[in-house]
């Protein structure tokens, strides 16, 4: 069965610092993976999705990721931090019957 | 495009009680989803329709939970009768996909908190 892990329940960065929040996957077979932020009292919105074509993928508000095979990695990274990016983020993987499997959830905390 | 609609947005009840949520998806969505968030975890499957047949709801507690999605649209999670541990948010997804894509690609609204006391 696929699924994910979050490292790190939250992560604190200043504004304007480097974004890094980590997703490490188990899967026995090519795995589609995805990124969904939830802001306060919101869903979940899509931030960006792997489905084995590139392995660094481009999302939405500068985020992107890169997909590691060989450490089995779908790492989230911003080059600067804003004080809106302030949220949970979920990495999650395409599991049976194309149900999404989440993690638990960084929340990310930004200082001014 | 309207978004996927969710009601109530709030909902206190005490235990032993019942409860019904309501989700009217993306117009066009076929496959629609109930997740229950519970607080500092991640969203749990409750169950998958597609158009309005079952695909899977293996980890809903059928002795408890049962929900519907009557012509193909709109879909009711009902809890009855309820328990401590089912204060959660309950969030409803939508997606469309097919041969050129879409898999995984959810489309959520803003979820439906429950409290139990």
């Amino acid at each position: 069965a696929q699924s994910v892990t979050q490292l790190g329940s939250h992560v604190s960065v200043s504004e304007g610092a480097l974004v890094l929040l980590r997703c490490n996957y188990s899967s026995s077979v090519p795995p589609y993976l995805f990124w969904y932020v939830q802001y306060p009292n919101q869903g979940l919105q899509l931030l960006l999705k792997y489905t084995s074509a590139a392995t660094l993928v481009k999302g939405i508000n500068g985020f992107e990721a890169e997909f590691k095979k060989s450490e089995t990695s779908f790492h989230l990274t911003k080059p600067s931090a804003h004080m809106s990016d302030a949220a949970e983020y979920f990495c999650a993987v395409l599991s049976r019957y194309s149900t999404l499997t989440f993690g638990k959830g960084t929340m990310l905390l930004v200082s001014p | 495009e309207a978004g996927v609609a969710q009601s109530p947005r709030y909902k206190i009840i005490e235990k032993r009680q019942s409860v019904a949520f309501w989700c009217n998806p993306i117009s066009g969505h076929a496959t629609l989803y109930w997740y229950q968030q519970i607080l500092g975890q991640g969203p749990k499957l409750l169950i998958q329709f597609q158009n309005n047949g079952v695909v899977d709801d293996s980890q809903l507690p059928k002795d408890r939970f049962s929900a519907e999605r009557l012509k193909g649209v709109d879909s009711t999670l009902k809890i009855q009768p309820a328990k401590l541990e089912d204060s959660a948010v309950y969030l409803c997804a939508s997606s469309f996909w097919g041969p050129s894509g879409g898999a995984g690609e959810l489309f959520f609204g803003e979820g439906s908190r429950l409290t139990v006391l």
